[in-house]
Formats: C-alpha cells, structure tokens, sequence
C-alpha cells in the first residue's frame, strides 16, 4: 500500500461545477502539499498545510491531521483547471516530499 | 525573480552513456532536491541538499547515480551507464531551507526529459 493514496484517479467535470480531490495518507506528517501539473508543463505548488484550511482564489485545501486524510476543491470549475493534481506529504522527520499517484482533472466547456 | 531552472531541457541518449543534468535553484534557497517522473511511476524523490552536503540520498536507484552541490548553489545529477530504464523526466526543485525544510513550499524547475535508446 502507498504511504499516500489519492483519488479519483481520473475526474471529469463539466465548467462551472464544483470538484473535490481526495487524499489519504498513512504516516506521521509534518506538511501535506497539493501540487498542479499541467500537461508538458511545470510543476506548480498551490497549497502547503499542516492544520485547518487554506484558500486561494477558487481553489480550498482542507486537512484533518486526526483522520489523515486532505481534501483539494475547486469552485465554479473552468477548462483551465484542466491538469494533474498530485498531493505529496513530508514526513515528521524529513524534508523528501512522498507523492500520491495524482489526479487527471479534464473540465469541459 | 527567476525561478528554478534546468538544464538541458530534453536529452537524448545511447544506452551505456554517461549523462550530467544540471539544476540552477532559485537564489538564495539552501534546500535542493532532486525527483523523478516515470511513465506509469509517478514522481519518486532521489536526493536531497542542504547547502553542499546531502543528509539524504535514500532514493538514488543505483550506485550509478551520484549528485553533487557546489557553493551552495548549482547542482549536477549524474547517471553512469545509462540504461532505458533511466528514461524518465528529472526534476529539481529548492526552498529556502531557513528552517530545516519539512513545512517549506518546494519550487519546481521545468524538469529535464531524458530518453535512453
């Protein structure tokens, strides 16, 4: 079993609907990061958390360190949020980022 | 400012070759690390920096691969007798390292894609 599990592996949204991004990991954490990839593109990082929720624009990142377990939404979805979403964690004693599989996100028009 | 950058962007390689990436991090930031990004693997942590030394190096795959860090700064990844497995896109990314790393945003280079025939 992978330290971080993500799902759905693949998503597909129509514009304008609301997304969640699931993810769950299995060790001690000190951060979780959410990440985007768009396609033969750079990696971007959107969040980094350790506690609470986090937002930025349309995008809102939620952990539960008791559970752990962090969610990705994004509100009124545009093509644009067309990309991989990878959530990776560092762990209690290190600085690595562990990474999930990701999530293919397509938003059509 | 700018951002990580890498070099060179796309490599292409015989098989049994030696090959050097080079990783530029952002000025300033004491933290590097290097990633990989297989097809049907996803991304998988090698090495990481802090300053010149590198407290961890678990994910280097084979005593093929070595990494090295100059004047804090720019990084080179070496891989000895490159084999098609090797094909990955390499990635580097930096931080700022002040604190010890755990809870810093890691920036990201754009990766260089290396193709071993």
């Amino acid at each position: 079993k992978n330290e971080v599990e993500q799902s759905p592996q693949n998503l597909t949204a129509q514009e304008g609907e609301f997304i969640t991004i699931n993810c769950s990991y299995s060790v001690g954490i000190s951060a979780l990061h959410w990440l985007q990839q768009h396609p033969g593109g750079g990696i971007v990082s959107l969040f980094m958390l350790s506690s609470g929720k986090k937002k930025h624009g349309r995008l809102i990142a939620t952990i539960n360190i008791q559970e752990k377990h962090s969610s990705l939404h994004i509100t009124a979805s545009h093509p644009r949020d067309s990309a991989v979403y990878i959530c990776a964690v560092t762990g209690e004693y290190g600085n690595k980022l562990v990474f999930g599989a990701g999530t293919i996100l397509r938003v059509k028009s | 400012g700018a951002g990580v950058s890498q070099s060179p962007s796309n490599k292409v390689t015989e098989k049994g070759k030696d090959v050097e990436l080079r990783c530029d991090p952002i000025s300033g930031h004491t933290a590097l690390y290097w990633y990989r990004q297989s097809l049907g693997q996803g991304l998988e942590f090698l090495i990481y920096f802090q300053g010149n030394s590198a407290p961890d190096k678990s994910g280097l795959p084979s005593d093929r691969f070595s990494a090295e860090r100059t004047g804090g700064s720019v990084s080179t990844l070496t891989i000895q007798r490159t084999q098609q497995e090797d094909s990955a896109v390499y990635l580097c990314a930096s931080s700022l390292g002040s604190r010890g790393g755990p809870q810093e945003t890691q920036y990201f280079g754009p990766g260089t894609r290396l193709l071993v025939l």
